[in-house]
């Protein structure tokens, strides 16, 4: 069974260019969680949700920041525009409700 | 001097020894525990979970170790192995709430 998938992988995007990052989550699944790494915060929750209903974005740094469950099989997150300061790697996760999370293999971006 | 990051706890074992990972939680109301290994370059992956109505449970060459009355978990690693380095988080749920992670645990082997 897959597990959850990330595209892209990797993304070197200019500082004020738009950047979208995908995630289809695990079939079954009925929450979803995106997540931000970096070295200097470490592993930061950004925004959830429950049924495609965002439930809690009080993670997300600024309004430069916004995501979108259109349906059950795929989730968005933008930044718009981006800063240097967003490099990091992007996760997504998902889970039958709000207990194990499986991840995804992430998303590492860099804006020069 | 200016932090340049997370300085992780690190734990260094020789390969063929047993590691054990400690982490603090936070909130006594917990009721769900979770361990994640992450490896360089890779998403945190689940290797195993415990609830609060037991203090110990086993998976393969692992054992998790829960004392709810000092709010402890711990993370036992038999016959570490090379392909056992990586980062380790524990994580904590309580109820309809998403998971608080811990800062995590380097476990680097040596052959």
């Amino acid at each position: 069974d897959a597990g959850v998938i990330q595209s892209p992988r990797h993304e070197v995007t200019e500082m004020g260019q738009e950047v979208t990052l995908r995630c289809k989550p695990i079939s079954g699944h009925n929450s979803l969680f995106w997540y931000r790494q970096t070295m200097m915060r470490g592993l930061e929750l950004l925004i959830y949700f429950n049924n495609n209903v965002p439930i809690d974005d009080s993670g997300m740094p600024e309004d430069r920041f916004s995501a979108k469950m259109p349906n059950a099989s795929f989730s968005t997150l933008k930044i718009q525009p981006s800063e240097p300061r967003d490099s990091a790697v992007y996760f997504c996760a998902s889970s039958f409700g709000y207990e194990t999370q499986y991840f995804g293999p992430g998303t590492r971006l860099l804006v020069l | 001097g200016e932090s340049v990051g997370l300085h992780l706890p690190t734990l260094s074992v020789q390969e063929g020894d047993n590691s054990i990972i400690n982490c603090a939680y936070s909130n006594s109301a917990s009721d769900y525990f979770i361990w994640y290994k992450q490896e360089s370059g890779k998403g945190p992956q689940f290797i195993i979970d415990i609830r609060s109505n037991m203090d110990k449970r086993q998976g393969q060459r692992v054992t998790v170790l829960l004392n709810k009355t000092v709010k402890h978990l711990s993370l036992q690693i038999a016959a570490t192995q090379p392909g056992d380095s990586a980062v380790y988080f524990c994580a904590e749920n309580r109820g309809y709430s998403t998971l608080t992670f811990g800062k995590g645990t380097m476990l680097l082997v040596s052959p």
